[in-house]
């Protein structure tokens, strides 16, 4: 099984700040990472698929980067209605599996 | 407009069963292979099954292989998942989820029902 693993956990940021995840996977997985956005009380969103392709609907604030076993989401110029969980995701192989989840707060 | 609406969840013994549905509408249910995720109250999600679209290709975290069965009925645009030897663990609100692309099952999740809940507590 793939293991999945965020940094950071929590962050605290203020509106307009730039915003960067990261999803480290314990084997290369090529490109087959999403990111999904979860608000509290609903379901999750899809945000980016295979590590930077955009979503049509997502705000072009949010980008993702990265292949092998390194990825990243970059929120650029945060906004207070981007308070939410971020979680990755990947599909390279069964079973998927996903990471902890990186909670975000707005200052 | 693609929805998905779970349900069939509620209060069940350890040990016990539950069969949990998902109606799909908006788009052609039989293209698309379907996943089930769960989160635990206050927790992240967790990946547990996955079929493909004929519903031919299965596959099961392994925290719940041998105790929980996924099917599809094509013909009625519905998704299960059969909850067996249920265990505290369990307790969570189970998400249907939908691939982003027809005739692959390692996809991205694009579309999600709003969940149903499942405790397992005596």
């Amino acid at each position: 099984e793939i293991v999945l693993t965020q940094s950071p956990d929590f962050q605290s940021v203020t509106p307009k700040e730039k915003v960067t995840i990261t999803c480290r996977a314990s084997q290369s997985i090529g490109s087959s990472l999403h990111w999904y956005q979860q608000k509290p009380d609903q379901s999750p969103k899809l945000l980016i698929k295979y590590a930077s392709q955009s979503i049509s609907g997502v705000p072009s604030r949010f980008s993702g980067s990265g292949s092998g076993t390194d990825f990243t989401l970059t929120i650029n110029s945060l906004e207070a209605e981007d308070a939410a969980t971020y979680y990755c995701h990947q599909s390279y192989s069964l079973p998927h599996t996903f990471g902890q989840g990186t909670k975000v707060e707005i200052k | 407009e693609m929805q998905l609406l779970e349900s069939g969840g509620g209060l069940v013994q350890p040990g016990g069963s539950l069969r949990l549905s998902c109606a799909a509408s908006g788009f052609t249910f039989s293209s698309y292979a379907m996943s089930w995720v769960r989160q635990a109250p206050g927790k992240g999600l967790d990946w547990v099954s996955a079929i493909s679209a004929s519903g031919t290709s299965i596959s099961y975290a392994d925290s719940v292989k041998g105790r929980f069965t996924i099917s599809r009925d094509n013909s009625k645009n519905t998704l299960y998942v059969q909850l067996s030897s249920l265990r505290a663990e369990d307790t969570a609100l189970y998400y249907c989820a939908k691939v982003a692309v027809a005739g692959t099952r390692n996809d991205a999740l694009d579309i999600w029902g709003q969940g149903t809940m499942v405790t397992v507590s005596s």
